[in-house]
C-alpha cells in the first residue's frame, strides 16, 4: 500500500524560503519509471503542479516558478524535499506531493498521479 | 505552455442525473489526459487515465472519452457521494502538467 506524506512549517514571513518534506512507504524512488510530484492550491482555486522528480533524479519544474523552486529526493529515507524561496502570501496554500505512475496502455506510456498524501497547509504572512 | 480548459466552471445536478464535463486542451495531448475528483478539504482521487482508462476501484457510471484537444468525463447516473470538483490534468507535456481550473458539481 503506497503512502505519502507532506510535512513542513504551517507559518512561514514574506522573503522567506520554505521546505517541504514528503516522506513515503509502499514503493522505492529508484524503480524505473517511478516519480514523486509537488502540488499546491490556493483556499478556493484550482490545483497547480510545481515539480517532479524521477527515479533517475531527472527533475521538472514549473516554468513560472522555476527559479523558485527546488526539488530533491533521498532514496535511502523515502523522502523527497521541496524548497521554494522568497516567499510570498500569494504563495499561501495547501501543498501536496503524491506518487506518479507510468503505465503502458496499449502500445504507449502513460502517467498520472494515482496516491496523494493529504496536504500540508502553509501560511505566508509577516 | 499547454492550457487547459473546462467548462462548465460549476454545474447543477439532481441525483440520478446524466452529466458530462468537457476539458480542452490548447494543442494535440494525444490521450494524455486524467480526471480526477476533489471533494473538499481532501486530496484529489484519480478517476480516470490516457483518457479513457478506469481508475481501480472507481465506479463504472464514471467513463472518459476523446484524443486530440477534446476530452470529456461522464457521470452516467450521478450519486449523493459524485457531488464534488472535477480537474482534468495533461501528462502529454512533462515538462509541466497542467491542470484545467476545476468543474464544481453541485447538487440541485
Amino acid at each position: 500500500q503506497i503512502t505519502l506524506k507532506e510535512s513542513g512549517p504551517t507559518l512561514v514571513k514574506p522573503t522567506q524560503t520554505l521546505t517541504l518534506t514528503c516522506t513515503f512507504s509502499g514503493f522505492s524512488l529508484s524503480t524505473s519509471g517511478v516519480g514523486v510530484g509537488w502540488i499546491r492550491q490556493p483556499p478556493g482555486k484550482a490545483l497547480e503542479w510545481l515539480a517532479l522528480i524521477y527515479w533517475d533524479d531527472d527533475k521538472r519544474y514549473s516554468p513560472s516558478l522555476k527559479s523558485r523552486l527546488t526539488i530533491t529526493k533521498d532514496t535511502s529515507k523515502n523522502q523527497v524535499v521541496l524548497t521554494m524561496t522568497n516567499m510570498d502570501p500569494v504563495d499561501t496554500a495547501t501543498y501536496y506531493c503524491a506518487h506518479r505512475q507510468k503505465v503502458r496502455v496499449r502500445y504507449y506510456y502513460y502517467y498520472y498521479m494515482d496516491v496523494w498524501g493529504k496536504g500540508t497547509t502553509v501560511t505566508v504572512s509577516s | 505552455d499547454i492550457q487547459m480548459t473546462q467548462s462548465p466552471s460549476s454545474l447543477s445536478a439532481s441525483v440520478g442525473d446524466r452529466v458530462t464535463i468537457t476539458c480542452r486542451a490548447s494543442q494535440s495531448i494525444s490521450s494524455y489526459l486524467n480526471w480526477y475528483q476533489q471533494k473538499p478539504g481532501k486530496a484529489p482521487k484519480l478517476l480516470i487515465y490516457a483518457a479513457s482508462s478506469l481508475q481501480s476501484g472507481v465506479p463504472s457510471r464514471f467513463s472518459g472519452s476523446g484524443s486530440g484537444t477534446d476530452f470529456t468525463l461522464t457521470i452516467s447516473s450521478l450519486q449523493p457521494e459524485d457531488f464534488a470538483t472535477y480537474y482534468c490534468q495533461q501528462s502529454y507535456s512533462t515538462l509541466r502538467e497542467t491542470f484545467g481550473q476545476g468543474t464544481k458539481l453541485e447538487i440541485k
